[in-house]
């Protein structure tokens, strides 16, 4: 069965630390894996990953995959309190997501 | 704003009862997916359709059902409402059959 594992579940940090969310997978016809920040309500579409090795940037957001060892993270530095989100991993095959990891940021 | 479209935005029922989400998907996508979050399980995969035919289907029960009409919007009916049955429930759409996903603001169904 499909299975996507985000770790911590939560975590709490200081503005202008910088956290690492993880997120591991096992899943059959592997085509990318993508990450999600959700706010209030709808998710928002951060990564897709399809190569290992290659990081993807965006400002302070970075996402890297490890096809070999079947897991991904995603770096925010500098942090804001306006990163305070879950934070969602999803792997395609079916478009199956992780619990989420809960971020909280205290300014 | 996504481009999904999703209602109603709320809904309050009895157990017992049947309802109809509907959603309409970014102009261009034929791809519409179905989940549900509730707070202890995350975002879990109902139903997956592309292009009027279903694509996947996740641990979707037997009381729901989906489909995808020709004008590509999707309907999910959930029948004989459980209190456990409350939740957000999710539609997204894209363009291929996988890949970036744009989400709806969800539909919250509450069952009494």
């Amino acid at each position: 069965e499909d299975k996507v594992v985000q770790s911590p579940l939560s975590l709490v940090v200081h503005e202008g630390d910088t956290v690492t969310l993880n997120c591991s997978y096992e899943v059959t016809n592997f085509r990318s894996l993508l990450w999600y920040k959700q706010e209030k309500k709808a998710p928002t579409f951060l990564f897709m990953l399809t190569s290992s090795g290659i990081e993807k940037k965006s400002g302070r957001l970075s996402s890297i995959l490890d096809k070999k060892e079947l897991f991904s993270i995603l770096n925010i530095t500098a942090t804001q309190t306006g990163d305070s989100a879950v934070y969602l991993c999803a792997v395609e095959g079916k478009i199956i997501f992780g619990k989420g990891t809960r971020l909280h940021i205290l300014p | 704003d996504s481009g999904v479209t999703q209602t109603p935005k709320h809904l309050i029922t009895a157990t017992g009862q049947r309802v109809t989400l509907r959603c309409s998907p970014r102009s261009g996508d034929l791809s519409v997916y179905w989940y549900q979050q509730s707070l202890d399980q995350g975002l879990q995969f109902l139903i997956q359709y592309y292009n009027g035919e279903e694509r996947a289907k996740g641990n979707i029960l037997e009381r729901f059902s989906a489909q995808q009409f020709p004008d590509l919007h999707s309907e999910l009916n959930l029948s004989s409402l459980e209190l456990g049955d409350s939740a957000l429930y999710f539609c997204a759409s894209s363009l291929r059959p996988n890949g970036e996903l744009f989400f709806g603001e969800g539909s919250r169904l509450t069952v009494l």
